[in-house]
């Protein structure tokens, strides 16, 4: 069973660009969480999604920033027009959720600098 | 929302020395894991321990849920327990809440 896949593992890009960060889940897994890692710091919960569904977004910037699961293909996070404060590693997790508590198991991140 | 606290902030190792790292969070919680970032910025899952002990190899954990508290035992340490070591703690439905962290690093 293969793990959390995230793509692409680095990217750069310059400012005023648009990022798009990819995310497939665990198979058999139906939940999708993002985080972000600021350097030096620890990881903030971003926003949480079902197939075709946001659950919580109370984590994400209220603007340029956006997240999608669609009912095929992987879940991805859209950054537009990105800034230099965006540079970070965006962690995505998954979980079954067949109880509230499921754990939520990463992915390897996807490092983004913005130049 | 829930804070999680980390200590030490850093913390410097001799190989082959011991070390606890300590987790405290400010409210009940329903899950916590304990997490290794390695120097490549891998985040390794080490244990799901939302409350008792376990072990696993030179490493154990032990989370006391009533006291709101949790701690990482790092026994014989050795340069590859290098990195960060993160608490993360669910409280609300699907909420988690990452610690400060604890950088470790182990020097031959």
């Amino acid at each position: 069973n293969a793990g959390v896949m995230q793509n692409p593992r680095h990217l750069v890009r310059r400012r005023g660009q648009e990022a798009r960060l990819r995310c497939s889940p665990m198979k058999g897994h139906s939940h999708v969480y993002w985080y972000r890692q600021l350097p030096e710091e620890g990881l903030k919960f971003m926003v949480y999604l079902q197939k075709e569904n946001i659950i919580d977004e109370s984590g994400m910037p209220k603007e340029r920033f956006s997240a999608e699961f669609p009912k095929e293909g992987p879940s991805i996070l859209r950054i537009q027009q990105v800034v230099r404060g965006d540079s970070a590693a965006y962690f995505c997790a998954s979980s079954p959720l067949r109880e509230p508590t499921d754990t939520q198991y990463f992915g390897p991140g996807t490092r983004l600098t913005v130049l | 929302g829930i804070q999680v606290e980390q200590s030490p902030p850093d913390l410097i190792l001799q190989e082959g020395a011991n070390s606890t790292l300590q987790c405290n969070f400010s409210d009940s919680v329903n899950n916590l894991q304990w997490f290794h970032q390695n120097p490549w910025g891998q985040l390794i899952n080490l244990f799901y321990i939302p409350s008792g002990t376990k072990q696993n190899g030179r490493l154990s954990a032990t989370t006391v849920a009533t006291e709101r508290y949790s701690l990482l035992y790092i026994s014989s340490s050795q340069t590859t327990d290098s990195g960060v070591y993160f608490c993360a703690v669910m409280g609300g439905y699907q909420k988690v809440t990452f610690g400060t962290g604890t950088k470790l690093q182990v020097i031959p």
